[in-house]
This record gives structure tokens, C-alpha cells and sequence, in this order.
């Protein structure tokens, strides 16, 4: 089955810093990609839709100058936190739509954030 | 509004059967997704279903009734490494993900 990649696995950061995470879709082409927030024992929490070749898509309560989001190619998304903040720390997701007519999302392994 | 209606927590036997239940209500309805997700990992695909009816894959099944908005997936002869939490999802008009807030599944042995 289609293969989304997700690194890193783990960062732990001062606050004030930055962090970039990458999606990359490793044997499809994935014109959307989405950016998910987990915190501790809730569900999946959409963050933004990211489109190759445009600007992002944001929910609501999401700040777009704090999470940046860019999708430069059909096979990698990044998610950058800028000046994370320990309220910051979060498990995040992504996932990309794959080329089936289900539309199936293929998840990437994760990246658990910690902010110190 | 739209809104995914799951139970939060089930507990269940090893060996046993169970039905996690998902409600919806969304604006369209173009198919639900089953997830599972073990803690710290990301979800697992296990079903989707579009049309009415049963879905067996295995151990898993899956069922729809698009005219009760409601969708029930179905797990046999269980397994320790079946506890985790199963999430429902449902994609609407605009083929976006409408998520429930999972249902988290605990085996006994």
C-alpha cells in the first residue's frame, strides 16, 4: 500500500525555537496533504489542509503565522512551529489522500513534540 | 452542524466479539472510514464502506446504513493487541473528514 513518511519521530525543543516537520508521500503523488493535532487521550484534531502549490487551508482557532505550512511539491509537506511554546507540545500527524477512488488518507508515523 | 456520535470507552474479552457503534450526521456523505490507533502511533486504515451492507475483511467487519446514518464495525474472535482506540470517520460533500472522537477499546483476558 501507498507510504506516507513523517520525520521526525521526536523533538524536543527550547521554547522560543522552531521546529519543521516533514511529509513526504513516498510512492504516489499527493496533491493534498492533511496536518493533524493530537493532544493526550483526544481524537484527531484537523489543523489545516495543505495543497500543492497553494496557500494552505486553516481551521478554525488554528493560527496560520504560528504554524506555517508548505507544499512545494506533490510528495512533501512541511509543518514548521514557530516560536513553540510548551502549550505546543502535541503529537502531530499527517496524512495524504491516496490516488484510489476511495480517497483513502495513508497516515505518516508521527511526530511527537516536546517544548521545554 | 455535523457531528459524529461514537461510544468513548468499550471493554470486552479476549476471544469475544464486540460492536463499536458511530452515528453521523453530516452535511453529504461520500463513505466512512474505521481507524484504529494504538497509543503514540498514528491510525491504521481498516475499512471503508460507501454503499449499504456488510464489509468483512478477516476478523474486522464493517457495516453501513446510509439512510440511519449509522455504521457499526464489527470485531471477532478478539485479541489482546486489539485494544486501542477505533476511530470513526466520515467524508462529506466537499470530501473532507468529518472525525469522531474514537472509541477506546479494552481487552480482558
Amino acid at each position: 500500500g501507498a507510504v506516507v513518511s513523517q520525520h521526525p519521530s521526536w523533538v524536543i525543543c527550547k521554547s522560543g525555537t522552531s521546529v519543521k516537520i516533514e511529509c513526504r508521500s513516498l510512492d504516489f503523488q499527493a496533491t493534498t496533504m492533511f496536518w493533524y493535532r493530537q493532544f493526550p487521550k483526544q481524537s484527531l484534531m484537523l489543523m489545516a489542509t495543505s495543497n500543492e502549490g497553494s496557500k494552505a487551508t486553516y481551521e478554525q482557532g488554528v493560527e496560520k503565522d504560528k504554524f506555517l505550512i508548505n507544499h512545494a511539491s506533490l510528495t512533501l509537506s512541511t509543518l514548521t512551529v514557530t516560536s513553540a511554546h510548551p502549550e505546543d507540545s502535541s503529537f502531530y500527524i499527517c496524512s495524504a489522500r491516496g490516488e484510489s477512488d476511495t480517497g483513502e488518507l495513508f497516515f505518516g508515523e508521527g511526530s511527537r513534540l516536546t517544548v521545554l | 452542524g455535523q457531528n459524529i456520535d461514537q461510544p468513548t470507552e468499550m471493554t470486552a474479552t479476549e476471544g469475544a466479539i464486540v460492536q463499536i457503534n458511530c452515528t453521523y450526521q453530516t452535511s453529504g456523505f461520500n463513505g466512512l472510514f474505521w481507524y484504529q490507533q494504538h497509543a503514540g502511533e498514528a491510525p491504521t486504515f481498516l475499512s471503508y464502506n460507501v454503499l449499504d451492507g456488510l464489509e468483512e475483511k478477516g476478523r474486522f467487519s464493517s457495516f453501513l446504513s446510509r439512510s440511519k446514518g449509522y455504521s457499526y464495525l464489527l470485531l471477532k474472535e478478539l485479541q489482546m493487541k486489539d485494544s486501542a482506540s477505533y476511530l470513526c470517520a466520515v467524508v462529506d460533500s466537499n470530501y473532507q473528514l468529518i472525525w469522531g472522537a474514537g472509541t477506546k477499546l479494552i481487552i480482558k483476558p
